[in-house]
This record gives structure tokens, C-alpha cells and sequence, in this order.
């Protein structure tokens, strides 16, 4: 069965830094392009960042520079490194999985809540 | 990077349709065949509905169609049953290796 589950998420303070991890089953995250997907507590969802299996790397002007998509195929995870949270970063992140040939997210794990807070 | 314009809510007695419309700009929706449409029930994950404009992956009903015209897509669900109430977003290529998704939609089956 193909699947993602996310994990890594919780409680952080604004400034700190969190890494999710996102492992996947019955594909290779190599083999795909793989993305990051947010939504705030009763908002819409928001791209973050794709990583195509080229290795090549993009964000949204919000979190640019601040975090970072990068996968282990050896463990075939998915991870997102978030550095410098701010408030706003308050979101369920998903990660989804783009194949190359249909430009759309098939593949959608569960969820983890990042919540930053003083 | 705006989000692409849906209305809030939408609604339709079952057996009926109802339809959703998804506004962006040359630059993302009128640019690139690659809108997609997504649902989403309360505390659960999107799931992909329509792709590449009006295609359907495996296992959705026929009753969801996709078209667009321009730079407005839409998606339609006929038919309308109790489990497709939850809310619905669009997705668009947007160019440079950026996607965008629409604001959502509130379907109700009244």
C-alpha cells in the first residue's frame, strides 16, 4: 500500500527549530517529486516546498531561507528542517507526493501540528 | 503568490449539483493545464479528486468533473450525496516551481 506518515511535530518556542520527517511506503521517495503542504488552525492550505528527483529544491516566499526539504532514500524519508519558527508557522504540515507525470498531490500522509508558542 | 479565489460556501439539496469555481491569472490557472481539486473532511487529510484539469484518478466518483476556461476553473459534483459535504480546494502549477492552492470551499448537503 502506498503511504506517508509524517512525524517530528509539537510544541517550540518562536526562534527554535524543529526537523519533520515524513517516511514513505510502497514507492521510493526518489522516484517522485515530493512536497511540504501547511494549513493553520481553521485556514486554507498553503505550498511550502517541493524537492524533484533531481534533487533540486524550491520554497514559498514564506518560509525561503528559513527552511530546508531534503530526503534519505537509503531510509526513504521525506524530512523538512525548520529553522527561526515565527507564530505563523502554527500549521498541520503535510507532506504529499507529486508523480512526475500528473503535476498533482496523489499521495497525502496524515498530518503532524507544529505549534509555536511562548 | 495570491491564493487563487473560490467562494466561501456553496450548497445543494441531495441529488443535485453544485458547482465551484477557482479564479487565477494567466500566470497560474490560464498558464498551465495542471489544476487539480482536492476534499477535505474535517480533521483528515486532502484527498485528490481531479487532475490535469478534468481528469479523474482511480476509485472517484464520475459524479466529480473538472473544466476550465481561462484563467477560471471549476469543479462539479451532480449527484450530490451526503459525503461529499467538507471542503474543497483548487491547486495550480503556478510557474517557477511554485504551486498555489486555492481559498476553499464549503460544500453542504442540505
Amino acid at each position: 500500500e502506498v503511504q506517508l506518515v509524517e512525524s517530528g511535530g509539537g510544541l517550540i518556542q518562536p526562534g527554535g527549530s524543529l526537523r519533520l520527517s515524513c517516511s514513505a511506503s510502497g514507492f521510493t521517495v526518489s522516484s517522485d517529486y515530493m512536497t511540504w503542504v501547511r494549513q493553520a488552525p481553521g485556514k486554507g492550505l498553503e505550498w511550502v516546498s517541493i524537492i524533484y528527483n533531481n534533487d533540486n529544491t524550491y520554497y514559498a516566499d514564506s518560509v525561503r531561507g528559513r527552511f530546508t526539504v531534503s530526503r534519505d532514500s537509503s531510509k526513504n524519508t521525506l524530512y523538512l528542517q525548520m529553522n527561526s519558527l515565527r507564530a505563523e508557522d502554527t500549521a498541520v504540515y503535510y507532506c504529499a507526493r507529486i508523480p512526475v507525470t500528473t503535476d498533482a498531490f496523489d499521495i497525502w500522509g496524515p498530518g503532524t501540528m507544529v505549534t509555536v508558542s511562548s | 503568490q495570491s491564493a487563487l479565489t473560490q467562494p466561501p460556501s456553496a450548497s445543494g439539496s441531495p441529488g443535485q449539483s453544485v458547482t465551484i469555481s477557482c479564479t487565477g491569472t494567466s500566470s497560474d490557472v490560464g498558464g498551465y493545464n495542471f489544476v487539480s481539486w482536492y476534499q477535505q473532511h474535517p480533521g483528515k487529510a486532502p484527498k485528490l479528486m481531479i487532475y490535469a484539469v478534468h481528469k479523474r484518478p482511480s476509485g472517484v466518483p464520475d459524479r466529480f468533473s473538472g473544466s476550465k476556461s481561462g484563467n477560471t476553473a471549476s469543479l462539479t459534483v451532480s449527484g450530490l450525496q451526503a459525503e461529499d459535504e467538507a471542503d474543497y480546494y483548487c491547486s495550480s502549477y503556478s510557474g517557477n516551481n511554485k504551486y498555489v492552492f486555492g481559498t476553499g470551499t464549503k460544500v453542504t448537503v442540505l
